[in-house]
């Protein structure tokens, strides 16, 4: 069974920084590319950041490029996030997910969701 | 950026009805990339179609999904209880920006 358990969520003040990490089993992760999605309170889907299976692709949403980096360690199955210059905007849910087309290529479909960390950015 | 479209925003129908779920593109893509997700209240969403008309596993055969170029449709045949919940469409394939739709949301009438 596939399981993605993310942590690193917490509140934090505007302009500071937090990093997101995501625990997968339940597959070969390095079969496969990884994504982070998140959604405001109450609002909808929005997709931040994936990386191929061998971090030699990586993308970003415009509304978090320059500030947030994502990068995974394929020993111990692990995908992180590191968010920089948090803004209020960047309050979410933020979810782990896995692609669902295996052996290096990057699709974005998500086949597969962890139960999410909150970031909370607030003074 | 393809931007998504989902109509109705809200549809209320009672258990064993038909419920048809609308999601339109701002410019044409190939069918192969448009995704259908279910979320519940106080969950993580699940993948439910892909392709624009394959089912995930696991998804029982009561969802399907049809449509290409700008217009697409998932169809939950007859209404379970356990299907109540928001339903985003979402484009992928292109990247940067694999967009989603704003949702709709089915709720008991």
């Amino acid at each position: 069974e596939v399981q993605l358990v993310e942590s690193g969520g917490g509140l934090v003040q505007p302009g500071r920084s937090l990093r997101l990490s995501c625990g997968a089993s339940g597959f070969t992760f390095d079969d496969y590319a990884m994504h982070w999605v998140r959604q405001a309170p109450g609002k909808g889907l929005e997709w931040v950041s994936g990386i191929s299976w061998n971090s030699g692709s990586i993308a970003y949403a415009d509304s978090v490029k320059g500030r947030f980096t994502i990068s995974r360690d394929n020993a111990k199955n692990s995908l992180y996030l590191q968010m920089n210059s948090l803004r209020a905007e960047d309050t979410a849910l933020y979810y782990c997910t896995k692609d669902i087309v295996p052996y290096g290529a990057t699709s974005g479909c998500f086949d597969n969701w962890g139960q999410g960390t909150l970031v909370t950015v607030a003074s | 950026e393809i931007v998504l479209t989902q109509s109705p925003g809200t549809l209320s129908l009672s258990p064993g009805e038909r419920a048809t779920l609308s999601c339109r593109a701002s410019q044409s893509f190939g069918s192969r990339y448009l995704a259908w997700y279910q979320q519940k209240p106080g969950q993580a969403p699940r993948l439910l179609i892909y392709g624009a008309s394959t089912r995930a596993t696991g998804i029982p055969d009561r969802f399907s999904g049809s449509g290409s170029g700008t217009d697409f449709t998932l169809t939950i045949s007859r209404l379970e209880p356990e299907d109540f919940a928001v339903y985003y469409c979402q484009h992928y394939g292109s990247s940067p920006g694999f967009t989603f739709g704003p949702g709709t949301k089915v709720d008991i009438k």
